[in-house]
């Protein structure tokens, strides 16, 4: 039963602090997207990647956020330095582009993020 | 700027009715829709998923239409259980970067 998985699955952390949140897309899915939810805003994209490559981060705030590639298996997020409104849940979607379902994107669990 | 509203923000049933959710889009020039379920806690779960040149899917209980021309699409559950009890999000693809917008949502609580 292929899934996308993500860890951690809660973090609490005082403002400040370097935050990492990883992703494990579904094996062969070609996109990979990074969106956070809150109560106010509802759920927001921050960054896209096909093929490892970054085609849109227009949502994410460049001075303190970061997402990247390092290989297929692996999408990061890096918060740092935090502040209390990046509590948030955070999730990490993943698609294939090109396949059958071609616009079906499958969610992980999400990271739970509380900076104090 | 595509805009995107789920009108109610929360709706309480008994089971076994038959109810409809709504989705508002302003730009019909959509690539087309799709419709997740969000359990409380969980990530999202794909339902449905409407092409643009397509009018409605149907998946066991589950309907959903798409009216590009009025920027509408419902989303009709029938015979509802209390298993549905969830949050809806409509969501639209803007084009080809595969790109979301995700609507504001409706809370469903379908009472046994």
């Amino acid at each position: 039963d292929a899934r996308v998985t993500q860890t951690p699955r809660h973090k609490v952390t005082e403002m400040g602090q370097e935050v990492t949140m990883r992703c494990q897309p579904i094996l062969g899915h070609n996109t990979v997207f990074w969106y956070r939810q809150t109560m106010m805003q509802g759920l927001e994209l921050l960054a896209y990647f096909r093929n490892r490559a970054p085609l849109d981060d227009s949502g994410m705030p460049k001075d303190r956020f970061s997402a990247e590639m390092p290989d297929a298996t692996l999408a990061t997020l890096k918060i740092q330095p935090s502040e209390p409104r990046d509590s948030a849940v955070y999730f990490c979607a993943s698609g294939l582009v090109g396949g059958a379902n071609q616009e079906t994107q499958y969610f992980g669990p999400g990271t739970r993020l509380l900076v104090l | 700027k595509q805009e995107v509203t789920q009108i109610p923000a929360a709706l309480s049933v008994p089971e076994g009715e038959n109810l409809v959710l709504n989705c508002s889009f302003t730009d019909s020039a959509i690539y087309n829709l799709q419709w997740f379920r969000q359990d409380p806690g969980k990530g999202l779960t794909s339902l449905l998923l409407i092409q643009s040149s397509q009018r409605e899917q149907t998946s066991g209980r589950l309907n959903a239409s798409l009216d590009k021309s009025s920027g509408r699409s419902t989303l009709y559950i029938a015979a509802s259980q209390p298993g549905d009890s969830a949050t809806y999000l409509c969501a639209l693809h803007g084009g080809a970067t595969n790109k979301l917008i995700f609507g504001t949502g409706t809370l469903l609580a379908v009472q046994p």
